[in-house]
């Protein structure tokens, strides 16, 4: 597509449930990144994915974080037992890295609220 | 990574030039500097970048000092839907970006 898409636009979901967020990179984009946004706070970088190497997952919260991502393609962030303080905008962002002219795309990103 | 000083917040009239400066005295030889900007409820979106250089694009303009200790992202004519949170991130291509608190820029008319 043109952009990079996730899904679901929002979700509420109530403690202690599992949720998985969806990110649709644009095609051929090698790196995919994962980032939160709490209200009113600056974005906080979560994992990052570079074509097959080993992701970089040093920004996780907690182990109850996790995030795959197939080849180039779709990537996945997984939540278990979320918590209240997990209420934040997920945000995903790709990037094509030889390309030196446009840096990050960013989805419009995933509003999660744990109630 | 290099860290950056930003102005929290700046007004600017509409049509008038917004000059938005950065500090990052710590930024290495080969770092870029990325400059975003987060419009409300939206993700965030790609402005410019540079090395050495000075660039232009049609959105922006980017000034680096010669030392490149700090940069200065200027709008031209700014309007009110350049309001946004805008971000200055010193990175290595390819790496990933760490986001500080940017600058609030209130364009008014």
């Amino acid at each position: 597509g043109a952009g990079v898409s996730q899904s679901p636009s929002n979700k509420v979901t109530e403690k202690g449930k599992d949720v998985e967020l969806r990110c649709d990179p644009i095609s051929g984009h090698t790196a995919l990144y994962w980032y939160r946004q709490r209200l009113g706070q600056g974005l906080e970088f979560l994992i990052y994915f570079q074509g097959n190497s080993a992701p970089d997952k040093s920004g996780l919260p907690s182990d109850r974080f996790s995030a795959e991502r197939t080849g180039e393609s779709v990537s996945t962030l997984t939540i278990q037992r979320t918590q209240q303080e997990d209420s934040a905008v997920y945000l995903c962002a790709s990037s094509l890295r030889q390309d030196a002219n446009y840096g990050y795309t960013f989805g419009s990103g995933t509003r999660l609220t744990v109630v | 990574d290099a860290k950056t000083t930003q102005p929290p917040s700046m007004d600017c009239a509409e049509g008038r030039a917004a000059n938005l400066p950065c500090n990052h005295s710590t930024i290495s030889g080969n770092e870029y500097v990325y400059w975003y900007r987060q419009i409300h409820s939206q993700g965030p979106q790609y402005i410019i970048h540079g090395l050495k250089n000075n660039e232009t694009n049609e959105m922006a303009s980017l000034i680096i000092t010669e030392d490149r200790k700090s940069s200065t992202l200027i709008l031209p004519h700014a309007t009110l839907r350049d309001t946004a949170v805008y971000y200055c991130l010193p990175g290595f291509y390819g790496n990933k970006l760490v986001f500080g608190a940017g600058t609030i820029l209130r364009v008014k008319s």
